[in-house]
């Protein structure tokens, strides 16, 4: 079964400095991959996918991502934060059958000013 | 706006009482989900339906039921809530797409806006 860590639980970062979340994921193959966000009292929101191709993918709001086979990782970044990217970050991986995902515990972004 | 809401968004309940959450979509998509969110757990599936009247067990259902008896309703029954359900619930659906020519499992979810229910 496939699954999925992301090893920070908090990360602090200051309004525009670079920000690296890490995703590691356990699967046999090749995943669908992809990192969501979500805002406080808010749903999730989808910001990027992978499947195939290009292994660098860019997504909503200014994110990026990059798929490392050799690590098992997946790490989304930002060049530069906002303080509206405050929240809850989610990797997930996608495989098997009925489009199922299985969702990392997610790492809280806060910025500071 | 993928079409999705949830209802009721908030509810407190007593221990010992049946609870159903409703989930409507306005796209007809062939998925949907149920899944809760709790700190340091993530999103963890309940159920999901593949179709009317076709579902199948996440790996957190006991204690939970779901029907769906047309395509864009899929109801969440806690039969005899507790207090381990005190949860976030969100319902999610998922799209084909389109993959040389023939319609594929997308793998993209998207989600309502959720709904907080505390059982007292």
């Amino acid at each position: 079964a496939q699954s999925v860590t992301q090893p920070d639980i908090h990360i602090t970062v200051s309004e525009g400095a670079s920000l690296e979340l890490r995703c590691n994921y356990s699967y046999g193959a090749t995943p669908y991959l992809f990192w969501y966000v979500q805002s406080p009292g808010q749903g999730l929101q989808l910001l990027l996918k992978y499947f195939s191709g290009d292994t660098l993918v860019q997504g909503i709001k200014g994110f990026e991502a990059e798929f490392k086979r050799s690590q098992s990782s997946f790490n989304l970044r930002k060049p530069s934060v906002h303080w509206s990217d405050a929240a809850e970050y989610f990797c997930a991986v996608g495989a098997g059958t009925a489009s199922k995902l299985t969702f990392g515990t997610g790492t809280r972004l806060q910025v500071t000013l | 706006d993928a079409g999705i809401t949830q209802s009721p968004r908030h509810k407190v309940t007593e221990t010992g009482t049946p609870v159903t959450l409703r989930c409507h979509q306005t796209e007809n998509h062939r998925y949907m989900y149920w899944y809760r969110q709790d700190p340091g757990h993530g999103l963890r599936l309940i159920h999901y339906s593949y179709g009317v009247k076709d579902t199948d067990k996440g790996e957190v259902s006991d204690g939970y039921s779901v029907s769906r008896s047309k395509t864009e309703d899929f109801l969440l029954t806690l039969e005899s809530a507790t207090s381990s359900q005190t949860s976030v619930y969100f319902c999610a659906i998922s799209p084909w797409e389109a993959d040389r020519g023939r319609l594929a499992d997308s793998y993209e979810q998207y989600f309502g806006p959720g709904t907080r229910l505390t059982v007292t």
